[in-house]
């Protein structure tokens, strides 16, 4: 399709158990963001990359969340050792950058953590 | 500390009627401000936006106004339809970032037929 893919929709890991949650942009986005929406609240900043470069990282909440967007197309976020605190929806958005709308991002369906 | 408030978490009205929905922030570097609408087990989609030079924003049914002296911006639907039903965030950003939305908790609109 010509959206935002996410993969796997849903994942239940055990505690101590590593995940890695895939995400496919529109294509010619050169912007990608990583956001975490816990059970009733809105989404958290996470990373964001400009093509392959991450060019902020500040929302990663410990060195157990890596990103990463290598080709400046595909992005993987990794998380290690998982925790419960961990088990949120994770979305992943696309935008044109510079060129679109401010803030416009397209985002997908997003994937769903259970971590046991 | 939140920067961005959505204090009422659900809104019911009558289809037919108008739907105001509320949104305080707290940072007065924000510039640009985005409302985001979300259907269940979907991800958020672009609603309607503001610039701050601006206090008002019409798209259709959809009315966003702004007022920067209050930190107070609002959502207008009118007039309502049951299909709007759904989670509408407030998401603000500062221009010339990373467009890093930070959004608000949001709020849960039905509208009854």
């Amino acid at each position: 399709g010509a959206g935002v893919s996410q993969s796997p929709r849903y994942k239940v890991a055990k505690r101590g158990q590593d995940v890695a949650l895939r995400c496919d942009p529109i294509s010619g986005h050169v912007s990608l963001f990583w956001y975490q929406q816990a059970l009733g609240q809105g989404p958290e900043f996470l990373t964001y990359f400009q093509n392959e470069a991450q060019l902020d990282k500040s929302g990663l909440p410990s060195d157990r969340f890596f990103a990463e967007r290598p080709e400046g197309s595909v992005s993987t976020l990794k998380i290690q050792r998982t925790q419960q605190e961990d088990s949120a929806v994770y979305l992943c958005a696309s935008s044109l950058g510079p060129s679109g709308r401010p803030g416009e991002l397209f985002f997908g369906e997003g994937s769903r953590l259970t971590v046991l | 500390d939140q920067q961005v408030k959505q204090n009422s978490p659900s809104l019911s009205v009558q289809e037919g009627r108008i739907s105001i929905l509320n949104c305080d922030y707290t940072n007065s570097m924000f510039d640009y401000f985005l409302w985001y609408k979300k259907y269940p087990a979907e991800g958020p989609t672009f609603l309607i936006s503001i610039s701050s030079i601006k206090d008002k924003n019409e798209d259709g049914r959809f009315t966003v106004f702004l007022n920067k002296s209050a930190k107070h911006l609002s959502l207008h639907i009118v007039p309502s339809q049951p299909g709007d039903s759904a989670v509408y965030f407030c998401a603000p950003l500062v221009q010339g970032g990373s467009e890093k939305l930070v959004f608000g908790k949001g709020t849960k609109l039905t509208v009854n037929p």
